[in-house]
């Protein structure tokens, strides 16, 4: 079975600085797709970025951009400049094809601080 | 703004009392999610339908049905809810089953006394 596992519970950065957390996944699928997902305080969770598993390539997305190590099975978030705004929930998420459907599997979610 | 509804924003029941939680969308999208997300845990996906084709999660208890009348709308009904049953319900939608992307609501809030 596929898991996802953040293991930052939560992390703080400052005003205008760089942050990276951390997404460790297991899957026998060579095909899939990896997510960020924010979700805000109270608001609704939205995508952050995507990574397609055949692309070798690094999403980059303005400030957010990831590192997908494919072999180590690791997708890491970077957020440059940091930004208040930025304070939410993170979920990395993976998207595969099992048992003739599409699974999405969420991690337990860092929160992000963002001090000013 | 086409967007995904959901309904109450917090909802309160008692034990054993049925619930019923409401999604709408505005976006046409054919596939509709439901996700369960207790606290300081993973969203975890209860069932989706496509178009009216209900899938189940192999784990997902009986207690907990779905409804979809039409492509607007999908209900979440828990039949006999227990304490262990609290916990922030996330409705998302898809375009197709082929779609990456997801579209969340901003969740209904259970609380059992």
């Amino acid at each position: 079975a596929q898991t996802v596992t953040q293991s930052q519970p939560e992390m703080s950065v400052q005003e205008a600085e760089t942050v990276t957390l951390s997404c460790t996944y297991d899957t026998s699928e060579s095909d899939y797709y990896l997510f960020w997902y924010k979700q805000p305080p109270s608001r609704q969770m939205i995508l952050v970025i995507r990574q397609e598993a055949y692309k070798q390539q690094n999403a980059t997305e303005n400030r957010f951009s990831v590192n997908f190590q494919k072999a180590a099975k690791s997708f890491s978030l970077k957020i440059s400049d940091s930004q208040l705004g930025d304070a939410a929930m993170y979920f990395c998420a993976y998207r595969g094809f099992t048992s003739g459907t599409y699974k999405y599997i969420f991690g337990t979610g860092t929160r992000l601080k963002v001090l000013a | 703004d086409a967007m995904v509804i959901q309904n109450p924003r917090y909802q309160v029941t008692q034990f054993g009392k049925p619930v019923t939680l409401s999604c709408s969308q505005t976006l046409n999208h054919n596939v509709m999610y439901w996700y369960q997300q207790k606290s300081s845990q993973a969203p975890k996906l209860l069932f989706h339908y496509y178009d009216k084709d209900f899938n189940n999660e192999a784990d997902t208890p009986d207690n907990f049905q779905s409804r979809r009348p039409n492509t607007s709308f999908c209900f979440l009904d828990i039949r006999s809810p227990g304490l262990g049953d609290a916990a922030m319900y996330l409705c998302a939608t898809s375009r197709d089953r082929i779609s990456y992307e997801q579209y969340f609501g901003p969740g209904t809030r259970l609380t059992v006394t």
